[in-house]
């Protein structure tokens, strides 16, 4: 079965400083990859997604992640972080058969 | 805004209550979720139908009950609740299976529930 490992409970960064979340997945054949962003009480809102293709992905607010087959990895990344992206960030594998698996997500904090 | 839509977003009960949670998609998706999460943990998947059908069944206790009346529509009844399943229960929808399924989740904002 496929899982996730985000090694970082807790990141703070002071805001306009550069961001990096990591991800490292486990799954038998390719993996379609997710990040995900959750402010406190609400839903999850979808960052950006890996399915095949360019290994650089693009996604809303500024963010983008990088698929690295060799290290297993999808790590998500931002240049300068605003006060409004302190989150908790999850990143998530799944497939076609609608089986998706969260890691146990990354809380940032960003500092004035 | 979110297309999946959940009612209702907050519900305190009792142990002994019955009642159910509901949520609804009109994005033609084929294949619908339920997931708990307690605070400060990731979702957890209980529940995922697949064209009506309950496929995926992550061995949760018999005091939650899925219902999918149709393609559209999820329910999940609850009966007998524990303290302990008090939690955010979202329900979310994707594609379903086929060749241009990528499993893209599409969430509700939850329904939070406290069990008295």
């Amino acid at each position: 079965a496929q899982s996730v490992t985000q090694p970082d409970i807790h990141i703070t960064v002071s805001e306009g400083a550069s961001l990096e979340l990591r991800c490292n997945y486990s799954y038998g054949a390719t993996p379609y990859l997710f990040w995900y962003v959750q402010s406190p009480g609400q839903g999850l809102q979808l960052l950006l997604k890996y399915f095949s293709g360019d290994t650089l992905v693009q996604g809303i607010k500024g963010f983008e992640a990088e698929f690295k087959r060799s290290q297993s990895s999808f790590n998500l990344r931002k240049p300068s972080v605003h006060w409004s992206d302190a989150a908790e960030y999850f990143c998530a594998v799944g497939g076609w058969n609608n089986d998706m698996r969260f890691g146990a997500g990354t809380r940032l904090t960003v500092k004035p | 805004d979110t297309e999946v839509t959940q009612t209702p977003k907050h519900l305190v009960m009792g142990m002994t209550n019955k009642k159910s949670l509901k949520c609804e998609q009109h994005m033609g998706h084929r294949a619908m979720y339920w997931y708990k999460q307690k605070a400060k943990k990731p979702p957890e998947l209980m529940f995922v139908y697949s064209y009506e059908k309950l496929s995926i069944n992550e061995s949760v206790p018999s005091r939650f009950s899925p219902e999918c009346p149709n393609s559209s529509l999820l329910n999940l009844h609850l009966h007998a609740l524990q303290p302990e399943d008090s939690a955010l229960y979202l329900c979310a929808s994707s594609q379903g299976q086929g060749a241009s399924n990528t499993g893209e989740l599409f969430f509700g904002e939850g329904s939070r529930l406290t069990v008295l």
